[in-house]
């Protein structure tokens, strides 16, 4: 069965307190790994697409890695603006299927 | 260039009730995705609509239904509503099939008392 595992369920951090969320999966045929962020309320905003292991992206304090079973968002430095609950979710043919999330509240 | 746009933003409905909410997915992309989220829990996958098509359904009940319109906008469509339907609902935007970003909206948020 297909299934996407996310660690810790939640975290807080002082600012300046870099930290790393695990996203682990069982997926047959992946065509492709994605991290969003989700503020309260609204809708997942897109962060990164990764396809194979060993690839990395990056995007201001984000660095997502992945590898044949887990994939890593790490988050150096963070501000309180990074506060946000992160999604890991795996493509699947025609149909995402998404994590629970890590609500990450990061404190000035 | 305008992002995914869903409305209503919000709606209460009574149970029994039926309800239709709306998806326009970014411009040049054909494929619309429909997903309901739960508080505390990540979206669950709906249906896919590719060129007007049915490309996927989720594991949801025969209430829920959608239909993708010649301008790839979408309608998703929940008949009979029952208290479990209080989520969010929300529309992806992806330019084609498969291997592609998907895209979502702010969303709908459906209150059933």
């Amino acid at each position: 069965e297909d299934q996407v595992t996310q660690s810790p369920e939640a975290l807080r951090l002082q600012e300046g307190e870099s930290s790393s969320l695990n996203c682990s999966y069982t997926v047959s045929g992946l065509r492709g790994l994605f991290w969003y962020r989700q503020d309260p309320g609204k809708g997942p905003e897109f962060l990164f697409t990764l396809y194979s292991a060993g690839e990395e992206k990056e995007k201001e304090r984000l660095k997502a890695t992945l590898t044949k079973k887990e994939s890593f968002l790490h988050i150096t430095a963070p501000k309180p603006e990074d506060s946000a609950t992160y999604l890991c979710a795996v493509n699947r043919d025609d149909k995402i299927i998404f994590g629970k999330g890590t609500r990450l509240h990061i404190l000035p | 260039d305008a992002g995914v746009t869903q409305s209503p933003t919000h709606l209460i409905k009574t149970r029994g009730q039926h309800v239709t909410l709306r998806c326009s997915p970014i411009s040049g992309h054909k494929s619309v995705s429909w997903y309901q989220q739960v508080l505390g829990q990540g979206p669950q996958f709906i249906f896919q609509y590719y060129e007007k098509e049915e490309r996927g359904r989720g594991n949801f009940p025969d209430r829920f239904s959608a239909r993708q319109f010649p301008n790839y906008s979408s309608e998703l469509n929940v008949n009979a509503l029952l208290l479990g339907d209080s989520a969010l609902y929300l529309c992806a935007s992806r330019k084609d099939r498969g291997n592609t970003e998907a895209f979502f909206g702010q969303g709908t948020r459906l209150t059933v008392v």
